[in-house]
Parts: structure tokens; C-alpha cells; sequence
């Protein structure tokens, strides 16, 4: 199974919104609403941001955001804030009854 | 609060077996509400699924692992395993066990710390 596509990096000033976008295919994310993102700070382990698509965890702050279409999902990011420096990955169930990631975005707060 | 951490050799040798349990506190593996997972990350790298087991035992794995993957649960211990033969260099990673929530959604809300494996001999 092939990596979902991320870019490799994006950026933004504080207070700007930024996406990042995850794409996959009919199999994986266009099939299915189980996309999940997580935010990953050096040397810790990830924090899950966003399940089945659009859904907030708990203490999750209400400026992330998921959204899908078609086989792209994307995170949304509003008021940026020097904290959200992090790398951020993607995740779908797919057709085979397994897992896929993203190959991850390096997140810049300028 | 569930707590996950994994624990097992730092270094392994190329060709051997790697073995890593997860032990699960704050939180009972038998509920069946969830999947429990192993993840890895090569260092500067992205994450990669290694595969997850239920309650029950079922599993499912990462099908380019699968031929050399096994994942295990002991209810009695509140503990999961991974067992990867025929290791390589290209094994070296950060290793992490995670729960998936299963029937509340799909993400893993619930993390360990993480443990670095060295295949190296």
C-alpha cells in the first residue's frame, strides 16, 4: 500500500489559516470517513488532532479543522499560533482492512 | 487516564527477532471497545502501521510486514507484543504502541512514549 500524499512543508505568519492537504485514493480516503491527522512535536509521540474526518478529541482547540473531498482530505489550521510548529500526518483506513499515513508536513510558524 | 508503555531490547542484530510488549494501564484491553496498535517511525522519517489486534486476538497487519509481523495480546496482563523476524538495518526505528478507538472513531487517542530499537550488529 502506498503512502497517502502530503506536502512536504507549509507556512504561515501567527494569526494566518493554513491547510494541509492528504491524498489518497478511492481505496483509502475517498472511500471511506475514517481519516484521522495527528500533530507531532520533536522527539514526542503524536497527538491525535482530528478523527473520522472532521471530529475534535477533546481539548482539542476548535481552531483545527478536517475536512474531505473526493480522495483528498485536508487540515485546516486558523490563528496560528507559534505552538502549531510541529509535523502533522494523515491517516485512512483502507480497503484491505489496514492503515495508511501520510509521508508528514512540516509545519513553519513564521 | 490510559497510560501505554512499551519496553524490550534497544538493540537487535540483523536477522533476529525483534520482541516489544506494550503494558496498558488506566484502562482494561479486555473492554473490546478498541484496536491496539503498533506504529514505528524511522529517525527523520514518517510513521509507518505495523498492524493492530482487538481483544479477541484478531489481527491485522501492514501487508508489506505481514510476512514477518505478529502481534499478540495477553488479557491477563493488561499487555499486547510485537514480534518482527528477520530484521535489518531498515528496521531501526522508534517503536510506539497506541490505541485506537475503535468504535468511538477512528484515530489513535492514546499513545506510548515511544522506544527507539537499533538493529545494528
Amino acid at each position: 500500500q502506498s503512502a497517502l500524499t502530503q506536502p512536504a512543508s507549509v507556512s504561515g505568519s501567527p494569526g494566518q489559516s493554513i491547510t494541509i492537504s492528504c491524498t489518497g485514493t478511492s481505496s483509502d480516503v475517498g472511500g471511506y470517513n475514517y481519516v484521522s491527522w495527528y500533530q507531532q512535536h520533536p522527539g514526542k509521540a503524536p497527538k491525535l488532532m482530528i478523527y473520522d474526518v472532521s471530529n475534535r478529541p477533546s481539548g482539542v482547540s476548535s481552531r483545527f479543522s478536517g475536512s474531505q473531498s473526493g480522495n483528498t482530505a485536508s487540515l485546516t489550521i486558523s490563528g496560528l499560533q507559534a505552538e502549531d510548529e510541529a509535523d502533522y500526518y494523515c491517516s485512512s483506513y483502507t480497503s484491505s482492512s489496514s492503515l495508511v499515513f501520510g509521508g508528514g508536513t512540516k509545519l513553519t510558524v513564521l | 487516564q490510559v497510560q501505554l508503555q512499551e519496553s524490550g531490547p534497544g538493540l537487535v542484530k540483523p536477522s533476529q527477532t525483534l520482541s516489544l510488549t506494550c503494558t496498558v494501564s488506566g484502562g482494561s484491553i479486555s473492554s473490546g471497545d478498541y484496536y491496539w496498535s503498533w506504529i514505528r517511525q524511522p529517525p527523520g522519517k514518517g510513521l509507518e502501521w505495523i498492524g493492530y489486534i482487538d481483544h479477541s486476538g484478531t489481527t491485522y497487519y501492514n501487508p508489506s510486514l505481514k510476512s514477518r509481523v505478529t502481534i499478540s495480546v495477553d488479557t491477563s496482563k493488561n499487555q499486547f507484543s510485537l514480534k518482527l523476524t528477520s530484521v535489518t538495518a531498515a528496521d531501526t526505528a522508534v517503536y510506539y504502541c497506541a490505541r485506537d478507538q475503535g468504535r468511538s472513531g477512528f484515530g489513535f487517542d492514546y499513545w506510548g512514549q515511544g522506544t527507539l530499537v537499533t538493529v545494528s550488529s
